[in-house]
Order: structure tokens, then sequence, then C-alpha cells
């Protein structure tokens, strides 16, 4: 099955500062999503791409989507102590009939304040 | 945040106890699923199913089963838990869509089995 892997796996940074964590995956995509995770808690969801989207912003929050090369980034500007949890891309990936997601193995950010 | 229940937060167990993990959602929502997460790791699908009476294996192989009796009710039971079974266990819900689906995750079950 189709996964995504985040790079780096892990970040650390200092509050105020941007954070950009990287997802490729492997096969054709419908859309690609941003989760977060915090300690021992579930998945929250971001922001989605479409694959025929190249970039999106939400807030602190912008995600672009290169298709020709299977990969896409999570950039968090002015990061906040809060931000500190895991962030997994999730791919939907064409060809499934049941809109599946794969997730990804995650990327840990810690927001230094 | 999202209304997906489950129960219990934390479950420590004896090896070959049978244990029913419990997964609510009031959105209404046809879609469920069950994911098991090791720490660090990615979510890999257990199970899941697209409403009433509907239950499909996951990617993952799993020795739990599942039951879709009611929409907003989706339980996972472990016959007899064992020390491999330790893990976290994630339930989500979705609306059926035609196109992009967005996943709504419970705050998880986090499993020790001695």
């Amino acid at each position: 099955s189709q996964q995504g892997e985040e790079d780096p796996q892990a970040l650390s940074i200092q509050e105020g500062e941007n954070a950009t964590m990287n997802c490729s995956y492997k096969t054709s995509i419908n859309n690609l999503q941003w989760y977060r995770q915090n300690s021992g808690r579930g998945l929250v969801h971001l922001i989605l791409i479409r694959s025929n989207e190249r970039e999106k912003h939400s807030g602190r929050l912008r995600v672009t989507l290169d298709t020709s090369k299977k990969s896409s980034s999570l950039l968090i500007t002015a990061s906040r102590a809060a931000d500190t949890a895991s962030y997994f891309c999730a791919t939907d990936a064409t060809g499934y009939g049941n809109n599946r997601l794969a997730f990804g193995k995650g990327n840990q950010v810690v927001v230094i304040p | 945040e999202a209304d997906i229940y489950q129960t219990p937060r934390y479950l420590v167990i004896g090896t070959g106890k049978k244990i029913t993990l419990e997964c609510s959602q009031t959105m209404g929502h046809d879609k469920m699923y069950w994911y098991q997460q090791d720490p660090g790791m990615e979510l890999h699908l257990i199970h899941y199913s697209y409403g009433v009476n509907s239950t499909e294996k996951g990617d993952l192989s799993s020795e739990s089963t599942v039951s879709r009796i009611r929409t907003e009710h989706f339980p996972l039971t472990l016959e007899s838990a064992r020390p491999s079974h330790t893990s976290q266990y994630l339930c989500a819900s979705s609306e059926r869509r035609v196109d992009a689906e967005k996943l709504f995750f419970g705050s998880g079950t986090q499993l020790s089995v001695l």
C-alpha cells in the first residue's frame, strides 16, 4: 500500500521560527492531507490539498504539492509552543476505489518557548 | 473537537483476557475505522466499515474483530489478549463522500497486555 514518508523525522525549533516538513509518496493521488497529533491523543485534520492544486493556506499553515515529484511540504509560520506535536501526511490514492487514506510515519516537532 | 469517543483511555490487562474497546460517534458518519499505532510510528488500518452490517479487514493483519450493528457504534474485540497486542488503538470516522474525505479521530485507547 502507498504510504507517505515525512522528512525530517524530528525537528526542534525556537518559538517564533518557521517549521518546514516534507512528505513523499509513491503513486498517483486524489488528494493529500496533513494531520496533527498531540502526545497520547488522536489525530486532528489540518489541511487538505487536491491533486490539481499546487498551494494552499490555512491560518499559519501553508501546504504545497508537487505531483511531478510526488512530494508535499507543510510550513508552519511563527511557531508557538502549542505547535509541539507530531505531524502526519496522508494520501488518498487513485485506483483504490474506496478512498482509504495511507498515513506516513510522522514528523515530531518540538517548539521551544 | 470531534464528536467521537473512545473508552477506556488506558487499559492494562493480563494475557488471555477478552477485551472490548469502545468507539462511538455522534456525527452520523457512515464510515468508521480502527487504526493501530506504535509509539513514533505510522498508523496501520486494521478494520473499517462503510455502514451498518458492513465490516472489512484493513491493511495490517489483526487478531481482533469488529461489529457495526448501529451507525454510531464500532467496537473492537480481542478474544484473547497477548503482549504483542500492546499498542495504541485509534478509532476514526468520516462522511461517505465521492470526493475527498476527512477523518475525525477519537483520543485513542492505550492498551498494555502483561
